[in-house]
């Protein structure tokens, strides 16, 4: 079974700092993607960034980046220089295998991130 | 290019009730999925079509839930009788193995408050 944790429940940080949120799974499968999402109180789920286990690099997307780290099975997602509007729980997820029709995802519980100004 | 569609936004019902969400996913998607989200939890899986067939229900409590994909297009999630325990946002997704990543796209959701 495969299982993803978030131990942060919130997070208050300072506009324009960088943050970093936590993120380790578990699964015993070879091939597997992480993703992170973003909820905003609005309540859709916006696609942030993704890592695939095989990827060498870890993936960027403007000012979202992923720390992947193989070996400890962590996947935590880095935020340079916050914005306001970056207010809103972040979810980590995972999908294994890759074959057709198992896009699925298992997502953790979630972080509060709340930035101030 | 469309979003995923969901209706209602909001729903209110009496416990024992019935409720119906309807999901209209990005046009050219084959997979279809319905998650469950509680207050302060992630998105639990329901459900997951593949055209108009389930690929995954095991999570889905078939006393009480039921979900079809007609002509593998736009779903409906039906709860009858509703409990107190099903408040929940009800999201629904799409994806297209030939997008991207493979992620999903998600609707802006369903929110069940039962009384």
């Amino acid at each position: 079974a495969q299982k993803i944790t978030q131990t942060q429940p919130g997070m208050f940080v300072q506009e324009k700092e960088a943050v970093t949120l936590d993120c380790t799974y578990d699964t015993s499968d070879q091939s597997y993607g992480l993703f992170w999402y973003k909820q905003p109180s609005s309540g859709e789920m916006i696609f942030l960034i993704y890592q695939g286990s095989y990827d060498e690099q870890n993936a960027t997307e403007g000012r979202y980046s992923l720390n992947f780290q193989k070996a400890r099975k962590s996947a935590n997602l880095v935020i340079s220089a916050s914005q306001l509007g970056d207010s809103a729980m972040y979810f980590c997820a995972m999908r294994v295998g890759f074959y057709f029709g198992n896009e699925k995802l298992t997502f953790g519980t979630g972080t509060r991130l709340t930035i101030i100004p | 290019e469309a979003g995923v569609a969901q209706s209602p936004r909001y729903k209110i019902i009496e416990k024992r009730q019935s409720v119906a969400f309807w999901c209209n996913p990005i046009s050219g998607h084959a997979t279809l999925y319905w998650y469950q989200q509680i207050l302060g939890q992630g998105p639990k899986l329901l459900i997951q079509f593949q055209n108009n067939g389930v690929v995954d229900d095991s999570q889905l409590p078939k006393d009480r839930f039921s979900a079809e994909r007609l002509k593998g297009v736009d779903s409906t999630l039906k709860i009858q009788p509703a409990k107190l325990e099903d408040s929940a946002v009800y999201l629904c997704a799409s994806s297209s193995e030939s997008e991207g990543t493979g992620e999903l796209f998600f609707g802006e959701g369903s929110r069940l408050t039962v009384l």
